[in-house]
């Protein structure tokens, strides 16, 4: 069973850049199963894909947040990763990593709060 | 972009009830939708994949079906641990992947 824990900074001052972690378990983010996914939820709303990564680097991301994500993998750690650039209180949302076997959504992290303030 | 409309956006319920949430599409998707349960706190849970599939370890009780623009969630007869907040997504319009706005399910 794939596991993944999400971790990095609860707090982030607004126009800097949120930096996130998922670690995966129970499988290999290179076996080429899954795609690995990003996925917000402010506090009391709905939820919006961020992007996803594939094992060989290959990334798609939501078109109305591209222009600030980034999202990497590293195969030796068993990890990938986001960064949001210029974040506003807009981007204040529980942070979910995710397994995705084919455009949505197996296994999740249990998520992590990102608190953008001064 | 496609739109996906969930009904209703809450919904009260006793256990035991059969109960139905319905999300639409503004166009077709075919059968790119799955179905999540999310409870407070917790991260959204698969039920659903491919309009119909159930996940692996899902209750028998929940069953998705439509195809096009029309679907349902269904639970055949409502448990205590059902109560929760359900979403569907699309994924026809890869790479652009969205959620409908959710269904709050309430114990009557």
């Amino acid at each position: 069973q794939v596991q993944l824990q999400e971790s990095g900074p609860g707090l982030v001052k607004p126009s800097e850049t949120l930096s996130l972690t998922c670690t995966v378990s129970g499988g290999s983010v290179s076996s080429g199963s899954y795609y690995w996914s990003w996925i917000r939820q402010p506090p009391g709303k709905g939820l919006e894909w961020i992007g996803y990564i594939y094992y060989s680097g290959s990334t798609n991301y939501n078109p109305s947040l591209k222009s600030r994500v980034t999202i990497s993998v590293d195969t030796s750690k068993n990890q990938f990763s986001l960064k949001l650039s210029s974040v506003t209180a807009a981007d204040t949302a529980v942070y979910y990593c995710a397994s995705t076997p084919g455009e949505y959504f197996q296994h999740w992290g249990q998520g992590t709060l990102v608190t953008v303030s001064s | 972009a496609i739109r996906i409309t969930q009904s209703p956006s809450s919904l009260s319920a006793s256990t035991g009830d059969r109960v139905t949430i319905t999300c639409r599409a503004s166009q077709g998707i075919s059968s790119y939708l799955a179905w999540y349960q999310q409870k407070p706190g917790k991260a959204p849970k698969l039920l659903i994949y491919a309009a119909s599939t159930l996940q692996s370890g899902v209750p028998s009780r929940f069953s998705g079906s439509g195809s096009g623009t029309d679907f349902t969630l269904t639970i055949s007869c409502l448990q205590s641990e059902d109560f929760a907040t359900y979403y569907c997504q699309q994924y026809y319009s890869y790479p652009l992947i969205t959620f409908g706005q959710g269904t709050r399910l309430e114990i009557k």
